[in-house]
């Protein structure tokens, strides 16, 4: 089955920085890769997702970039404000029914 | 309103007692999932649920069962919890029949002691 190995446990850059998050997966058959976010003490939420038809897809400050020679997807999170401190989970899916999680990666964005 | 509503929101037991979480959506989503959040890991998935009593194990089921009734609903028991069942458990839903956008409820922090 599929397994997403995401490499950064934790990241700190400074506010107006940018942050980049990378993961890999091994299901070459994998299409659709999400992002989810969680705040401090709160639930996850879905933020940004791609799917393997285009390599690169954004939404506001949020990119996402696939690179399925490599098996390899990146979110880049550009001028990051205090709000963006959170653990960022990719994902891809095992299956139809299973998204497997990577074990997320905590950003913290410093003033 | 599009939620996913889990309770109790923090639970205290002790070893070997028995242990009910329920989960409640509002957007007849036919998926439901859940998952345990441990420091290190990420989410690891229970058990998912297709439909009402249309079930299947996820990755790390043992000692986990789940019933769903109706398909606004989702319970997870643990019967005779452990103390490795320590944990925070995530109950999720997505619309339709695949792994799509998950709607995730806001968890249960379990301690067993």
């Amino acid at each position: 089955g599929e397994k997403v190995e995401q490499h950064e446990s934790t990241l700190s850059v400074r506010e107006g920085d940018s942050a980049v998050i990378n993961c890999t997966y091994t299901d070459t058959a994998s299409s659709y890769f999400p992002w989810y976010k969680q705040e401090a003490g709160k639930s996850l939420h879905f933020v940004i997702d791609i799917r393997s038809n285009v390599d690169r897809k954004q939404s506001q400050r949020l990119t996402v970039l696939l690179d399925k020679k490599a098996k390899r997807f990146s979110l880049h999170i550009t001028a990051t404000q205090p709000e963006d401190s959170a653990i960022y989970f990719c994902a891809a899916p095992s299956g139809s029914w299973q998204l497997i999680f990577g074990s997320g990666t905590q950003l913290t964005v410093m003033p | 309103d599009m939620k996913v509503t889990q309770m109790p929101r923090y639970l205290i037991k002790r070893m070997g007692e028995n242990v009910l979480l329920e989960c409640g959506q509002d957007m007849s989503h036919e998926t439901m999932y859940w998952y345990r959040q441990d420091p290190g890991l990420g989410l690891q998935l229970i058990y998912i649920s297709y439909d009402v009593d249309s079930n299947s194990e996820g990755d790390i089921p043992k000692g986990y069962r789940v019933s769903r009734k109706k398909r606004e609903h989702f319970s997870l028991i643990l019967d005779s919890a452990k103390t490795n069942q320590t944990s925070v458990y995530f109950c999720a839903s997505s619309f339709g029949s695949s792994a799509e956008t998950l709607y995730f409820g806001s968890g249960t922090r379990l301690t067993v002691l």
